[in-house]
């Protein structure tokens, strides 16, 4: 069975440090692969998404994320955050048989 | 406006009652769906519409029943929940149900109460 695993439930970081947030995910066959972020009060963005292609993908406000095959990881990387970048981030994973599978998020806590 | 539109943002329920949740999109999308997002858990599909007719069903209580009169709108039928219940229920639409690599547009979702 298809699963989605990220490593660490609560991530807390200074305003301008780095940040990454992990995600691995298991599956035998072609995946696509997604970060969604949601805010306080509110429902869940696109951050960015692999389908194929480059294995290293950008999205918006600055955030890549790298899939890596042989690691089945698709971490996702800010070099600089900010205070305004508090949320939780899901990691999900899509797969041939049409299943959209979500992790159980990481929340990213910014603090000055 | 926003593309995804649900309404109540909040709603407190006894487990006798019987409410509603609807949600609107406004994207032209073909696709809507039903998750629960409950605390420390991953978000747990409930419910998928594409082009009207329900495509999936993931062993959802009775007590929950959707509604797709048209590919705009979408309503959750609830009654007699139970505490357990309680959760952000999200609406989320998309282009395509049968292209996967389509992305999922969330609306705010519905906070419910079950006292």
């Amino acid at each position: 069975a298809q699963s989605v695993t990220q490593l660490d439930s609560q991530v807390p970081v200074f305003e301008e440090a780095p940040v990454e947030l992990r995600c691995n995910y298991s599956s035998s066959v072609s995946v696509y692969l997604f970060w969604y972020v949601q805010y306080p009060n509110q429902g869940l963005q696109l951050l960015l998404k692999y389908l194929s292609g480059s294995t290293l993908v950008k999205g918006i406000n600055g955030f890549e994320a790298e899939f890596n095959k042989s690691q089945t990881s698709f971490h996702l990387r800010k070099p600089s955050v900010h205070i305004s970048y508090t949320a939780e981030y899901f990691c999900a994973v899509y797969n041939q048989g049409g299943k959209l599978i979500f992790g159980q998020g990481t929340e990213l806590s910014v603090k000055p | 406006e926003t593309g995804v539109t649900q309404t109540p943002r909040h709603l407190v329920m006894g487990m006798t009652n019987k409410k509603s949740l609807k949600c609107e999109q406004h994207l032209g999308h073909n696709a809507m769906y039903w998750y629960k997002q409950s605390a420390k858990k991953p978000l747990e599909l409930m419910f998928v519409y594409s082009l009207e007719e329900r495509v999936e069903n993931n062993s959802v209580p009775s007590r929950f029943s959707p509604e797709c009169p048209n590919s705009s709108h979408l309503f959750l039928h609830l009654h007699t929940l139970q505490p357990e219940d309680s959760a952000l229920y999200l609406c989320a639409s998309s282009q395509d149900r049968i292209q996967g690599w389509a992305p999922l547009h969330f609306g705010n979702g519905t906070r419910l109460t079950v006292t």
